[in-house]
């Protein structure tokens, strides 16, 4: 069974300033989607970023970056410019190819002002 | 981007009442819709996937004569919690796949949340 570890359960940022959120995962597939998802306090899921694992080329989107390391089954998470309302719980998730998504414990980012 | 709605957002129910959770995909069909379950400061555990025109897959715990899922339609799912008790509450999240979405092929959108306490 597909497993996904976040062993930060919290972390804080300077405002503007740059904060890496770890996540790994155990698969035994090949063919799978990892994501990271932003719960704010409002607890609406918003996706942040995804990655399909064939792809070589970490995913980014604007101030959100990913480094991807298939081999060793990491999938961090890179917030660049850290602003207030970065401010969220991070959840790190998997999902083979059409199956269910499972998510990790979570982050608890606080942005300091 | 896609739009998941939930209805309620919040209900209080008496221990013992049975109660409907609404989940609708407001732009987009989904023939398949999952919902989570949520306690505090935890995260999202998956209850079931629910498909259209047919039964609900189950999660290994998960009590399908209590959460009772209907999918009946390509933009509706429904979560039943009947005969509710207080540890039933929870915060229930539903999501439904849109497999072609803007946001990348097969993308997940989550609806809004339903917070539920039964006294």
């Amino acid at each position: 069974a597909q497993t996904v570890t976040q062993s930060q359960p919290e972390m804080s940022v300077q405002e503007a300033e740059t904060v890496t959120l770890s996540c790994t995962y155990d698969t035994s597939e090949s063919d799978y989607y990892l994501f990271w998802y932003k719960q704010p306090p409002s607890r609406q899921m918003i996706l942040v970023i995804r990655q399909e694992a064939y792809k070589q080329q970490n995913a980014t989107e604007n101030r959100f970056s990913v480094n991807f390391q298939k081999a060793a089954k990491s999938f961090s998470l890179k917030i660049s410019d850290s602003q207030l309302g970065d401010a969220a719980m991070y959840f790190c998730a998997y999902r083979s190819a059409y199956d269910k998504v499972i998510f990790g414990p979570g982050t608890s980012l606080s942005v300091i002002p | 981007g896609a739009v998941v709605s939930q209805h309620p957002s919040r209900v209080i129910c008496k221990s013992g009442t049975s109660v409907k959770i609404e989940c609708r995909s407001l732009d987009f069909q989904a023939t398949t819709m999952f919902w989570y379950r949520q306690f505090p400061k935890q995260s999202l555990m998956l209850m079931a996937t629910s498909n259209e025109g047919s039964k609900a897959t189950y999660e290994q715990g998960v009590e399908k004569d209590k959460f009772l899922i209907n999918h009946a339609s390509l933009t509706l799912s429904t979560l039943t919690v009947t005969s509710a008790h207080p540890e039933d509450s929870s915060f229930y999240i539903c999501s439904a796949r849109n497999l072609q979405g803007a946001g990348g092929a097969d993308t997940q959108y989550f609806g809004p949340g339903t917070r539920l306490t039964v006294l």
